[in-house]
């Protein structure tokens, strides 16, 4: 059973530029959040997402990110217009259940975003 | 709002010897509490969790947490160190009360085991 898979592992834009992060859950996993992780420093929340439906989106900065999670396909990362301090290592993680879930978060290895 | 704080940035400590990383959290009810572990360039590992039951919970790789509900505390501990658990831990606390379902990490502690 193949785990969380993000792709690509490493991008690099330049500034205004757009960045597409996607990533693919655990089979049979439904509920996907993204967290963004900037050097030396902890993972901050950024939105939470079933298929077709944006759950949580309260860490999503207000302009230029936007994500989805199709019914079909992977779910997307979107960084319209990049700024250096956008650059960071975008995680993202599934479940296979949703509020109350006792279970832990599976996480994929990440998305480094180097903005030039 | 549930949070978590992790007080030490770092931790050192010699190969062979106990390690400890601390944990505190807030929520509004009973916490959901987890520790993950990060290799450099990887994402996150879980490592053990505490749900309801026993205080001190057991996990991957020798590493156990003892949850202490009048401290809010569920700090991670390994008897025995090695070099080869360096790396970056983080806590994290799910408040199943509240809407949603996201966990909220602590800000990480680098442990550094020498040799």
């Amino acid at each position: 059973n193949a785990g969380v898979m993000q792709n690509p592992r490493h991008l690099v834009r330049r500034r205004g530029q757009e960045a597409r992060l996607r990533c693919s859950p655990m089979k049979g996993h439904s509920h996907v959040y993204w967290y963004r992780q900037l050097p030396e420093e902890g993972l901050k929340f950024m939105v939470y997402l079933q298929k077709e439906n944006i759950i949580d989106e309260s860490g999503m900065p207000k302009e230029r990110f936007s994500a989805e999670f199709p019914k079909e396909g992977p779910s997307i990362l979107r960084i319209q217009q990049v700024v250096r301090g956008d650059s960071a290592a975008y995680f993202c993680a599934s479940s296979p259940l949703g509020p109350g879930n006792r279970g832990p978060l599976h996480f994929g290895n990440g998305t480094r975003l180097t903005v030039t | 709002a549930q949070s978590v704080a992790q007080p030490e940035d770092q931790v050192n400590v010699a190969e062979g010897n106990p390690l400890t990383v601390k944990c505190t959290y807030s929520v509004s009810g009973n916490p959901y509490l987890f520790w993950y572990v990060q290799y450099p360039n990887r994402g996150l590992q879980f490592l053990l969790k505490y749900i309801t039951g026993d205080n001190l919970v057991k996990g991957s790789y020798g590493f156990e947490a003892e949850f202490n509900k009048s401290q809010t505390s569920f700090h991670l501990k390994k008897p025995s160190a090695l070099v080869s658990d360096s790396a970056l831990y983080f806590c994290a606390v799910r408040d199943p009360g509240a809407a949603g379902n996201k966990l909220t990490f602590g800000g990480g502690t680098r442990v550094l085991v020498k040799p």
